[in-house]
């Protein structure tokens, strides 16, 4: 099993354009989520997912889209890139079962310039 | 906001003490989970405590709850360079709040010297 995969694990934008952050998860979960990490800012949900073809905002949505087309599949979209952007970029998922532990992939680090 | 707060920000032991850090929450949970994260890298889970319980064990690994303080500790006993990574504590949204979601704290940096 590969867990979950991050694609890319670096990306350098300029303001403005347009990128998708794809990740993967091979463990059949249900639930998959989108954080960014900022120095001193911990971990913050963007959007997540309880099931194929649903999404929901976390706590930072705004500048962010995703779509959940298929299950093994978590997609954040990027319209418009800002500087404030520029973060380290984490995918998630986990199982239904309640309280079960969230996997994590390896992150992507994207800078807006 | 930020639902868990980590205590310390940055913690500096030599190798084979012990390590504390120390987490508080604002609301009501049903499970607290403590991961730990090595530089560049995703978060690795490490043990989950459930509101009901109060003390839990998993090798080197000690967490208390204490949710009449609305607060949690991780001890790593006989720490290791190895240790060496940052350690979030996480919350569910407890009574009235998501099971789905977790909200992380600012973490703990600790270092473990040889």
């Amino acid at each position: 099993n590969a867990g979950v995969t991050q694609t890319p694990k670096f990306r350098v934008l300029k303001t403005g354009q347009s990128m998708t952050l794809l990740c993967a998860q091979d463990m059949n979960h249900e639930y998959m989520y989108w954080y960014r990490q900022d120095p001193g800012m911990g971990l913050r949900l963007i959007h997540y997912s309880v099931g194929e073809g649903t999404t929901a905002k976390g706590e930072v949505p705004d500048g962010y889209n995703v779509s959940r087309l298929k299950k093994q599949n978590f997609l954040l979209g990027l319209e418009s890139a800002a500087p404030s952007q520029t973060s380290v970029y984490f995918c998630a998922s986990r199982p239904v079962r309640v309280g079960s532990e969230q996997y994590f992939g390896p992150g992507t680090r994207l800078t807006v310039t | 906001s930020q639902q868990g707060e980590e205590d310390p920000q940055a913690l500096s032991i030599q190798e084979g003490e012990n390590a504390t850090m120390n987490c508080s929450y604002k609301t009501s949970i049903n499970n607290l989970q403590w991961y730990r994260q090595n530089s560049g890298r995703g978060l690795v889970h490490l043990i989950l405590i459930r509101s009901n319980e109060r003390e839990k064990h998993s090798g080197r690994l000690r967490v208390t709850l204490d949710t009449s303080k609305k607060s949690s500790s991780l001890l790593i006993t006989a720490s290791r360079a190895a240790d060496t990574a940052s350690y979030f504590c996480a919350t569910d949204g407890g009574r009235g709040g998501s099971n789905y979601k977790l909200t992380f704290g600012k973490g703990t940096l600790l270092t473990v010297n040889p």
